[in-house]
């Protein structure tokens, strides 16, 4: 089993849509993930941080479920710059030296 | 800041050559990390480094190779390239006991094996 998994998509939404993507990771002891996004042929960058619940910042959110072991991405009001693959990464270990990536979940916004 | 810079950004090599991928960072960050990003995948962690002098593998080591000599630069060295070595190679920097966890990335080198 992969330590992190997220549904390829690609998920296509019209423009002002609301649109959630899921994560699931296998290590219970993961204690931190975070969202980066990646544009097309461009260096991933962060996008929000995970430590407890969740985390909320303008029309993302993120929520954590240490119970179910799953992660979850809402964006509200989906605009077209919102087009892009959304990577879902949890540290490689407890020293936070590098990092675990999922495969990416695509999004395209369509007008 | 330059930030992280990756050089070179293309390449093509054939089989059996060796080279070298840049990297260099002007940020102080003690973490250093090579991955690869291989087309409708995510990132996997090649080798990485907490310090000048300090380098480990991380999932998919074999063929490469790194080196730390100082704190701003973390070169790449593929042995004698393959095929299956052709993707996307982005390396990060992190500073140490950051609060944040930001990884900042470089632009990427696209290298083709023939």
């Amino acid at each position: 089993r992969k330590e992190v998994e997220q549904d390829p998509g690609p998920f296509n939404v019209p423009e002002g849509a609301t649109v959630a993507f899921n994560c699931t990771y296998s290590n219970s002891a993961s204690q931190s993930f975070f969202w980066y996004r990646q544009d097309c042929r461009k260096e991933p960058k962060l996008l929000m941080s995970v430590y407890s619940s969740g985390n909320e910042d303008g029309r993302f959110t993120a929520q954590l479920n240490r119970a179910s072991q799953y992660i979850s991405l809402l964006i509200r009001d989906s605009k077209l710059s919102d087009s892009a693959t959304y990577l879902c990464v949890t540290p490689r270990d407890t020293g936070r030296r590098a990092l675990t990536f999922g495969s990416g979940t695509r999004l395209q916004v369509q007008p | 800041n330059a930030g992280v810079t990756q050089t070179p950004k293309f390449q093509v090599l054939k089989t059996g050559q060796s080279m070298t991928l840049q990297c260099a960072q002007d940020m102080n960050h003690e973490y250093m990390s090579w991955y690869r990003q291989d087309p409708g995948m995510g990132l996997r962690l090649i080798h990485y480094s907490v310090g000048a002098g300090i380098t480990d593998q991380g999932e998919v080591p074999n063929g490469y190779n790194v080196s730390r000599s100082t704190t701003e630069d973390f070169p790449l060295r593929l042995l004698s390239a393959a095929p299956s070595q052709t993707s996307v190679y982005f390396c990060a920097s992190r500073l140490s006991g950051s609060s944040t966890d930001t990884q900042y990335f470089g632009p990427g080198t696209r290298l083709t094996v023939l």
